[in-house]
């Protein structure tokens, strides 16, 4: 596709269920970043995947977050027994990782709402 | 990590000059500055980059001083489209956990 898409655009769950939060980059991408984004609030570092190394999960808030990166391409973020302070916009971004400064380009998030 | 500092909020007309300055006093060698813009309901977009000295592009200028310390956005005759939330960031490729962004600055652009 021409840009990094993200589904669903909007979750809406209740408090203990389990969701899955879709990303895909742009094709050629070798790096992928997870970010939330908190009403009002700056971007949260959550995870990042390059290539077939071992993903950076330093920004992870806590166990019942995971995610995965398949084929290199197309990556899950699951939130487990979900709380609702989990309630945030969370947003997909993809670099090519260039020698020369990295550029980030976003997908349109997915609105968690977790009642 | 390269910690940013920016103003919370700035206001502006239309047709007028804006510049958004960011401080980023422990940046490293390798690292590298972009500006992104965010609208409501939308993720950043790129704005512009650079490493030293003065780069332009068609939309923006960034001005960094030789001590690196700091940045200026620099937006020419903003319209009310240019309302949005504006972040420096500071990294380098392949950042990792290292890209991390500040609360930004809201520009509010009116007639």
């Amino acid at each position: 596709g021409a840009g990094v898409s993200q589904s669903p655009s909007n979750k809406v769950t209740e408090k203990g269920k389990d969701v899955e939060l879709r990303c895909d980059p742009i094709s050629g991408h070798t790096a992928l970043y997870w970010y939330r984004q908190s009403l009002g609030q700056g971007l949260e570092f959550l995870i990042y995947f390059q290539g077939n190394s071992a993903p950076d999960k330093s920004g992870l808030p806590s166990d019942r977050f995971s995610a995965e990166r398949t084929g290199g391409s197309v990556s899950t973020l699951t939130i487990q027994r979900t709380q609702q302070e989990d309630s945030a916009v969370y947003l997909c971004a993809s670099s090519l990782n260039l020698d020369r400064g990295e550029k980030l380009f976003f997908g349109s998030g997915t609105q968690l709402s977790v009642l | 990590l390269a910690k940013t500092t920016q103003p919370i909020s700035m206001d502006s007309y239309e047709g007028q000059e804006v510049n958004i300055t960011c401080s980023h006093n422990n940046i490293a060698t390798n690292d590298y500055i972009t500006w992104y813009q965010q609208f409501p309901s939308q993720g950043p977009r790129f704005i512009i980059q650079g490493y030293k000295t003065k780069v332009t592009n068609e939309v923006a200028s960034l001005f960094i001083p030789a001590d690196r310390k700091s940045s200026t956005l620099s937006l020419p005759r903003v319209s009310l489209s240019d309302t949005a939330v504006y972040y420096c960031l500071v990294g380098p490729t392949g950042g990792g956990n290292k890209l991390t962004f500040g609360t930004g600055t809201q520009l509010k652009v009116e007639l």
